[in-house]
């Protein structure tokens, strides 16, 4: 079984200040790592992943996310943020075995930015 | 890019009806759909996992006579919420599984259906 915890569950932040959202994950097996966005009404985007490799992933619009085995985190930061980053953010894994790659999700960590 | 389609995306339906939500993967074949429910201010729960040609993998909890779902092609499921009731109100979302050129584990989701049962 797995879980996820997001422990923030809503962030404000001002436009161009730095941001960090918080995930940490429980697991027996390796995992698959991801954050999904989702703007009102809408349903979820990719934003990026952690498959293999690097630990270090980026996204097209500046955000990253570090995944760190040891304290089992998979922190998302961006260095500036845009009044459009403005969503719900949900943190999400999924075990590398044979559940047909079932997703268990975070609580959602909603980040607004103000002007 | 993964496009997964739902419809409709917003439906009123009278308690005691039955509603039915299309799922559709619009540019790859999808041999597995996941259907989720989401209430206000909270997270995605997985309801269930559907296989083409297969029976629909429940989680517990779920009545799976209650939430009817059907995967008849590699493009297409519908969940079908039976004798609704308002406590079926909710956000439902599904997902298909791209498992082109390796990305097995990636999910896209739709855009989400809104039910509203009065």
């Amino acid at each position: 079984a797995q879980s996820v915890t997001q422990l923030d569950s809503q962030v404000p932040v001002f436009e161009e200040a730095p941001v960090e959202l918080r995930c940490n994950y429980s697991s027996s097996v390796s995992v698959y790592l991801f954050w999904y966005v989702q703007y009102p009404n809408q349903g979820l985007q990719l934003l990026l992943k952690y498959l293999s490799g690097s630990t270090l992933v980026e996204s097209i619009n500046g955000f990253e996310a570090e995944f760190n085995k040891s304290q089992t985190s998979f922190h998302l930061r961006k260095p500036s943020v845009h009044i459009s980053d403005t969503a719900e953010y949900f943190c999400a894994v999924s075990d590398h075995g044979t559940s047909y790659g079932k997703l268990t999700f975070g609580q959602g960590t909603i980040l607004t930015v103000h002007p | 890019g993964a496009v997964v389609s739902q419809h409709p995306s917003r439906v009123i339906c009278k308690s005691g009806t039955s509603v039915k939500i299309e799922c559709r993967s619009l540019d790859f074949q999808a041999t597995t759909m996941f259907w989720y429910r989401q209430f206000p201010k909270q997270s995605l729960m997985l309801m269930a996992t559907s296989n083409e040609g297969s029976k629909a993998t429940y989680e517990q909890g779920v009545e799976k006579d209650k939430f009817l779902i059907n995967h008849a092609s590699l493009t297409l499921s519908t969940l079908t919420v039976t004798s609704a009731h308002p406590e079926d109100s909710s956000f439902y979302i599904c997902s298909a599984r791209d498992q082109r050129g390796g990305r097995g584990y990636e999910q896209y989701f739709g855009p989400g259906t809104r039910l509203t049962v009065t």
